[in-house]
């Protein structure tokens, strides 16, 4: 079966310092993997999402970047973090393909930038 | 453009209640598929349904129902019976084959089952 794993689970980090996040998905090739952003009481912002190794599409210009060293590795970085990129990361994965298959999502990783 | 919106952002029952929550999506595509995730105070995020927009059949799951119409672009979820159990945020979300891979979700609806 399938199963996602995304660590560190917490993480308090201060201003200015740099981020690194990773998500791997075992059980499953080729997947799609994404990341999402839920800050405080809001929904899911759409961060990153690949279909493949090196191949890495942004939906919105921010202080963070993402990088798929692996088929099922999906690593979220930042080299100066801001207090406003405080939040709940979750990082999912879909099969590739066709649009009709569900997002399986990750833990996530609760940051908060002091 | 791909668009949710779930316009109850909070919403409290007593245990044993029934409650509907309420999704409505936009697209431009005709092939889409919607989605309906629970997410419990843990936070991770919990698959519940997806339905095809070529199959308005609504579905029953145990006390889970769900309501599908393309007429008024609708998606609704309701919980028969609620529990404490059931309470957490849900989202409801939209994919399209036109729209690449990505899932577009709603802000989310806080669901409180009270005792």
């Amino acid at each position: 079966s399938q199963t996602i794993h995304q660590w560190p689970a917490t993480l308090v980090q201060p201003v200015g310092s740099p981020l690194s996040l990773e998500c791997t998905v075992e059980g499953t090739s080729n997947p799609n993997l994404y990341w999402y952003r839920q800050a405080a009481g809001r929904g899911l912002q759409l961060l990153f999402y690949s279909v493949g190794i090196g191949q890495i599409s942004s939906e919105v210009p921010q202080n963070l970047s993402a990088s798929r060293p692996q088929d099922r590795q999906f690593i979220l970085s930042s080299k100066k973090l801001l207090l406003s990129d405080s939040g709940f990361y979750l990082c999912a994965w879909s099969v590739l393909g066709g649009g009709n298959t569900e997002a399986f999502f990750g833990q996530g990783t609760r940051l908060t930038v002091v | 453009a791909q668009k949710v919106t779930q316009a109850q952002t909070e919403i409290s029952v007593v245990e044993k209640e029934d409650v509907t929550l309420d999704c409505v999506y936009e697209t431009r595509d005709t092939t889409y598929y919607l989605f309906w995730y629970k997410q419990p105070p843990s936070g991770e995020l919990v698959f519940l349904i997806r339905r095809n927009s070529f199959d308005e059949q609504n579905e029953i799951s145990g006390r889970y129902s769900w309501n599908f119409q393309k007429s008024t672009s609708s998606f609704n979820f309701t919980i028969t019976a609620s529990q404490v159990v059931d309470s957490a945020v849900y989202f409801c979300a939209l994919r399209s084959s036109n729209y690449g891979q990505n899932f577009v979700f709603g802000p989310g609806t806080r669901l409180s089952v009270l005792p």
